[in-house]
């Protein structure tokens, strides 16, 4: 099993411009998860799911939208990036349930807004 | 709403030293509890978790914690550190059925 992997690995854009990140996970998870990594701030969640077609806002999700029109595949769109948007981006999966339910991450995307 | 304190930003160790990593958090109800390592160009990874049952949990590669309900704590432990032990390190809690507050990370760096 590949787990979570995370399309493309590095990317740069200037001001403006607009790219998706794809997440995908084979471990038939039904929750997906989009969080931002910063210096000194951890990792905050900006969007999630609980299934196939649903989506939910997490604490940070101005300047986002997400997708999962598959179970496996979850993804985020920036629609005009911003500098501030610069970061390192981890999605993870996990089992509904909830309780003691790990989340299982991929190796992240670092962006670089100009 | 949730939250989640590591003061200790950066810790630096030699190799043999023992190691406690503070986390403190903000919940009144139940709480599940996670630690989260990070080596250097690699993706999280679960070092252990705390749901249930006994407060002294043991984790991957000699770690363990301690969850103390009354001080709302979840500290991380090693006896002896090793060089390889250097990595970033995440205390979070579940917030909700379906998610995790994670705290801002404690870089540790262990010198040969």
């Amino acid at each position: 099993n590949a787990g979570v992997t995370q399309t493309p690995k590095f990317r740069v854009l200037k001001t403006g411009q607009s790219m998706t990140l794809l997440c995908a996970q084979d471990m038939n998870h039904e929750y997906m998860y989009w969080y931002r990594q910063d210096p000194g701030m951890g990792l905050r969640l900006i969007h999630y799911s609980v299934g196939e077609g649903t989506t939910a806002k997490g604490e940070v999700p101005d300047g986002y939208n997400v997708s999962r029109l598959k179970k496996q595949n979850f993804l985020l769109g920036l629609e005009s990036a911003a500098p501030s948007q610069t970061s390192v981006y981890f999605c993870a999966s996990s089992y509904p349930g909830g309780v003691g339910n790990e989340q299982f991450f991929g190796p992240g995307t670092r962006l670089t807004v100009l | 709403a949730q939250s989640v304190s590591q003061h200790n930003h950066h810790v630096i160790l030699s190799e043999a030293a023992s190691l406690e990593l503070g986390c403190n958090y903000s919940y009144g109800g139940t709480v599940n509890l996670f630690w989260y390592v990070q080596y250097p160009g690699q993706h999280l990874q679960l070092l252990l978790k705390y749901f249930s049952g006994d407060p002294l949990v043991k984790g991957i590669k000699g770690f363990e914690a301690e969850f103390i309900k009354s001080k709302f704590s979840f500290n991380l432990r090693k006896p002896s550190v090793q060089w390889s032990d250097t990595a970033e390190y995440f205390c979070a809690v579940r917030s909700s059925a379906r998610q995790l507050t994670f705290g801002s990370g404690t870089q540790l760096t262990v010198l040969p």
